[in-house]
């Protein structure tokens, strides 16, 4: 079985940008989150997708957004980048609330 | 205050040694996740525990839901063990919030 992926596993922007991660989860999770890890802030809950409808957000300023397609795939998508968007950004697939975690990708903001 | 507290923040052991991590956690939670973190970033969920212990391999994770605490025991340790160890719970609100972890370096 295919784990989770993210593309693109690097990505480097400047301030002012946007970007937008993709995530596609594990064949038949229909649950998605996304995740932003800094080193210092730690792991910090962004939101969760189930079945295309966010079903939960975490303290995080309108400019992160997120969807989730019919498939199950999910994109989250930053505006206006900041430096301190600087950060590790992870998506989890679930079935129940066991949770399998993709790589990652890194982002750099310049 | 946190509200997951992990101790200790940097653990260093020979190989062989019985280790403990330990979580406690001040919000009412329904699951609590143990996940291990390598080197460049990869996350492995090791267990999800609502109640008592579970066991895989050299690995044991326990959880008092009445004293909010949970425990992640690793036994015979080994320099592979090396890594991050972050201990997360999944809220009342469906929303997920995470230890500091802790950095465990096993030396052979």
């Amino acid at each position: 079985k295919a784990g989770v992926t993210q593309t693109p596993r690097y990505l480097i922007k400047t301030r002012g940008q946007q970007v937008t991660l993709s995530c596609s989860p594990i064949s038949g999770h229909r649950s998605v989150s996304w995740y932003q890890q800094t080193p210092g802030q730690g792991l910090q809950f962004l939101f969760e997708y189930f079945s295309e409808t966010q079903r939960n957000k975490g303290n995080f300023p309108g400019r992160f957004s997120g969807r989730q397609f019919s498939n199950s795939r999910s994109e989250m998508n930053v505006s206006t980048l900041e430096l301190g968007d600087s950060a590790l950004y992870l998506c989890a697939s679930s079935a129940d609330r066991g949770k399998v975690f993709g790589p990652g990708t890194r982002l750099t903001v310049l | 205050k946190n509200e997951v507290e992990q101790s200790p923040q940097n653990l260093t052991a020979q190989e062989g040694e019985f280790i403990t991590i330990n979580c406690s956690y001040s919000v009412g939670i329904s699951a609590l996740h143990w996940l291990q973190q390598h080197p460049g970033g990869g996350i492995v969920s090791l267990f999800m525990l609502s109640s008592g212990k579970k066991k895989h391999g050299r690995l044991i994770a326990t959880i008092n839901i009445q004293e909010k605490h949970s425990s992640l025991h690793i036994t015979a340790s080994h320099p592979r063990d090396s890594a991050v160890y972050i201990c997360a719970v999944w809220g009342n609100n469906n929303d997920m919030r995470f230890g500091a972890g802790t950095r465990l370096t096993v030396k052979p």
